[in-house]
Formats: C-alpha cells, structure tokens, sequence
C-alpha cells in the first residue's frame, strides 16, 4: 500500500523568500514520485517528476525536489517566490511495478500564499 | 497539441439522477484514469481504462463505472447521486507504462442537489 504525507495544509512566505513544501511517502516497492500544482478553478500541472534517475529532480517554474530514500521524504523547494506561485501543490506517489499500473496517490494538499 | 480535455466544465444534478462525464485524453495517450477532487482534499483515484478495459479500480463503490473508447477516450457514469458525490472529477491520460507522467484536465465540477 502507498500513501503521502504533506506536512503542512498551509505554508505563507514574501515574495523573494526560499519555498519549502514537505512531503513524505509510503511505498512497499520502490515509487515513482510526483509533484503537481493546482491553481484555482484548474486541474492539476505537473510540475516534476522522480522516477529513480537522479535524485535531485528539477522542474518547470524554477521548482526542484531531492529524493531521499533513507527519509521516505521528497521535498519541494524554489530558491525564491513569485507571487504567481500562489496556488495548491500536491504531491503524489506511485508504485514502480506490480499491478498499480501507474495510480496515483495524492496527499492532501499545501495550500501557498505569498505575500508582496 | 491539445491537452486533456473535459466536458462539461460545470454540472448540476438532483440526488437519485445518473450523470455521464466525457474525456479526451492528450495526443498520443492510450491510458485514462479519473480521480474525484472533494472540497479541501487531493484527488482519489476512481479507475484507470487501457486497452478499452478497466484495469485497476480504487475504493469506489458499483455506482460508479466507466467506458473507454477505441479513440482511448473515455466516459465516467454515476448512478443514483448522492450529496457527497459532489466534487471535481478529474480526468488524466498517460502511455500506459509505468512512471510515466499522467496529464490532467480541467476537471468537470459536479453539484448535487
């Protein structure tokens, strides 16, 4: 079985400042990893993913995440924020194998506000 | 090249009515999967059609079935509505292999009244 943990359903930073969301996973079978992003009224944009290359992974909008096996932890972070980052992000996970065929499982969502 | 596509964006239904929500996966995507987005929570995982079959089904009950067309679009069907069966249905498409990144639509956001 999998699932995700997002610590924290709601992170605030000013604009400029380092973005730190935490995500832990649970997974019996080496995992593939996701983070996506939720603006308001949309669906989710997949923002970067993990699937057991390098494990520091970068992605679009200047966002990156480090795998950390020993952790159970993918973590998002971005050096510095935009006001256009404001949204939802959540990150997901699924099974490298088996019968999952690729099901996502989500966390529950940190909501970001940046502030001017 | 066109994304996932979904229709309607907005549905309002009465409980005890049957509701049908159409997908168009993204170009060159032969795998779709639903999810249901309730208020203030991640996406749940419904079920994933490949090849025309379903192939995996999360913690739904019968009330919910689906089809996929030869195209590889995709059709989620909810009987007998309830209050909580309100939410945002998501659709995503992937090549169906794993750790492939799935592509998600705008959702169609259905009330219930």
């Amino acid at each position: 079985a999998q699932s995700v943990t997002q610590l924290g359903s709601h992170v605030s930073v000013s604009e400029g400042a380092l973005v730190l969301l935490r995500c832990n996973y649970s997974s019996s079978v080496p995992p593939y990893l996701f983070w996506y992003v939720q603006y308001p009224n949309q669906g989710l944009q997949l923002l970067l993913k993990y699937t057991s290359a390098a494990t520091l992974v970068k992605g679009i909008n200047g966002f990156e995440a480090e795998f950390k096996k020993s952790e159970t932890s993918f973590h998002l972070t971005k050096p510095s924020a935009h006001m256009s980052d404001a949204a939802e992000y959540f990150c997901a996970v699924s099974e490298a194998g088996g019968t999952s065929y690729g099901k996502l499982t989500f966390g529950q969502g940190t909501i970001l506000t940046v502030h001017p | 090249d066109a994304g996932v596509t979904q229709s309607p964006t907005h549905l309002i239904k009465t409980r005890g009515q049957q509701v049908t929500l159409r997908c168009s996966p993204k170009s060159g995507h032969d795998t779709v999967s639903w999810y249901q987005q309730a208020l203030g929570q991640g996406p749940q995982f419904i079920f994933q059609y490949y090849e025309e079959e379903e192939r995996q089904r999360g913690n739904f009950p019968d009330r919910f079935s689906g089809h996929q067309f030869p195209n590889y679009s995709s059709e989620l069907n909810v009987n007998a509505l309830l209050l909580g069966d309100s939410a945002l249905y998501l659709c995503a498409s992937s090549l169906g292999t794993w750790g492939q990144p799935q592509h998600f639509g705008d959702g169609t956001r259905l009330s219930i009244l």
